[in-house]
């Protein structure tokens, strides 16, 4: 069974872009979270989709936005990008959310 | 507290037993996970537990529960140079995952 694909794995933007991430859960699985990793912060829950709906959301300002698609892949944005949203994007997939979640390998953004 | 806390590092010989402790914050979590990070990669899930268990052994891996106490702990038997990474502890906690800071682990020959 194939794993959490994201894409791109790596991308160098400058301030004041916008980007796109993108992940294909594992087949099956319909909730995908997404999770940003800095060496400050560390881990930090982004939101999460079911179903192509957002069941839950953290503490990110509103240039952050995903969504997902009948196919369960989901994408997120990020506009207006500032240096300090240089970070490894992760995002996860699950059958539903309170079963374990698998990780992709994550897309580390630059923005310069 | 808020945060789930984990020590920063750990340091053992190879061939020993690993302990990585972890105390969470939600009483009413129901799942506890531990995730294994090597460097530049994203996060494999070791093993998890479920809070009406006391313990959970996968191979090498043991995980204890104290939910009393509302600590966590993962024993690695037998380290191995291979299990040198980052290890995190998770909760779920208001539909969000909520991560410890993680706990470099080192594996000397």
């Amino acid at each position: 069974k194939a794993g959490v694909t994201q894409t791109p794995r790596y991308l160098i933007k400058t301030r004041g872009q916008q980007v796109t991430l993108s992940c294909s859960p594992i087949s099956g699985h319909r909730s995908v979270s997404w999770y940003q990793q800095t060496p400050g912060q560390g881990l930090q829950f982004l939101f999460e989709y079911f179903s192509e709906t957002q069941r839950n959301k953290g503490n990110f300002p509103g240039r952050f936005s995903g969504r997902q698609f009948s196919n369960s892949r989901s994408e997120m944005n990020v506009s207006t990008l500032e240096l300090g949203d240089s970070a490894l994007y992760l995002c996860a997939s699950s059958l539903t959310f309170t079963y374990e979640q698998y990780f992709g390998p994550g897309t580390r953004l630059t923005v310069t | 507290g808020e945060d789930v806390e984990q020590s920063l590092f750990l340091s053992v010989r190879e061939g020993d037993s690993s302990v990585i402790n972890c105390t969470y914050t939600d009483s009413s979590s129901t799942y506890l996970y531990w995730y294994k990070q090597e460097p530049g990669a994203g996060l494999q899930l070791l093993t998890y537990i479920f809070s009406n268990m006391d313990m959970k052994q996968d191979q090498r891996l043991t995980v204890l529960l104290n939910k009393k106490d509302k600590h966590l702990s993962l024993r690695i038997a037998d380290t191995q140079t291979g299990d040198s990474a980052i290890y995190f502890c998770a909760e779920v906690r208001g539909g969000k995952l909520i991560f410890g800071q993680g706990t470099e682990l080192s594996v000397k020959p």
